[in-house]
């Protein structure tokens, strides 16, 4: 089974603090992304990478960036957090090609600012 | 522009009836399709998926049709059952390849309420 982590399920951060959530997949996937989910608007993508050391700006890329060193991990950075910032955060993988679209999902960090 | 809809926020179901769960695009370039459900406090969960080149296909209780020239997919549930309450999301892929063509579209997903 593909796993997953995430490096938190719930955090609490001051306005202006720099954050950083981690996320971990064992499956050896080449694709990794990060969305944030509020009520009402879904899913939306903040940034994704296509393999180590890439990354692309999602639909919501502002105050945030990323970072993928390694294969398996794939950070998510908030510069200076805000209160808008407040949301669950998801990250997924999927393998690379075109042999399936199907992303895994982590079980989310909740995240506050206050 | 949100380019995949799911006008229903909302839909509950008696038990052992079929659930219908509806999504809209608007963007021909999608290729290819997929449902995911999520419970609260848990990451979203594949579901089914459908190819552009197809317009049904069926994995056990879960059907999804779909229909292009109305740019329109549903999920049927048969039966539903109160583990199916969760919120379910449509996704789309864009034809084009390149960095682009790895990203989904997600719908803002229907709240699916199965009762006992």
């Amino acid at each position: 089974d593909v796993k997953v982590t995430q490096s938190s399920r719930y955090l609490v951060k001051r306005t202006g603090e720099k954050v950083f959530l981690e996320c971990v997949q064992d499956m050896d996937h080449e694709n990794m992304f990060w969305y944030r989910q509020d009520p009402g608007l879904g899913l939306r993508l903040i940034y994704f990478s296509y393999d180590v050391k890439m990354k692309e700006k999602g639909d919501i890329p502002e105050g945030y960036s990323v970072s993928r060193e390694k294969k398996e991990r794939f950070s998510l950075i908030l510069e200076s957090a805000s209160t808008n910032q407040t949301s669950m955060y998801l990250c997924a993988s999927r393998v690379g090609g075109t042999s399936s679209y199907e992303q895994y999902f982590g079980p989310g960090t909740r995240l506050t600012v206050t | 522009d949100q380019q995949v809809k799911q006008n229903s926020p909302s839909l509950s179901v008696q038990e052992g009836r079929i659930s219908i769960l509806n999504c809209d695009y608007t963007n021909s370039m999608f290729d290819y399709f997929l449902w995911y459900k999520k419970y609260p406090a848990e990451g979203p969960t594949f579901l089914i998926s459908i190819s552009s080149i197809k317009d049904k296909n069926e994995d056990g209780r879960f059907t999804v049709f779909l229909n292009k020239s109305a740019k329109h997919l549903s999920l049927h549930i048969v039966p539903s059952q109160p583990g199916d309450s969760a919120v379910y999301f449509c996704a789309a892929k864009l034809t084009y390849s390149g960095a682009g063509s790895y990203q989904l579209t997600f719908g803002k997903g229907t709240k699916l309420s199965v009762i006992p």
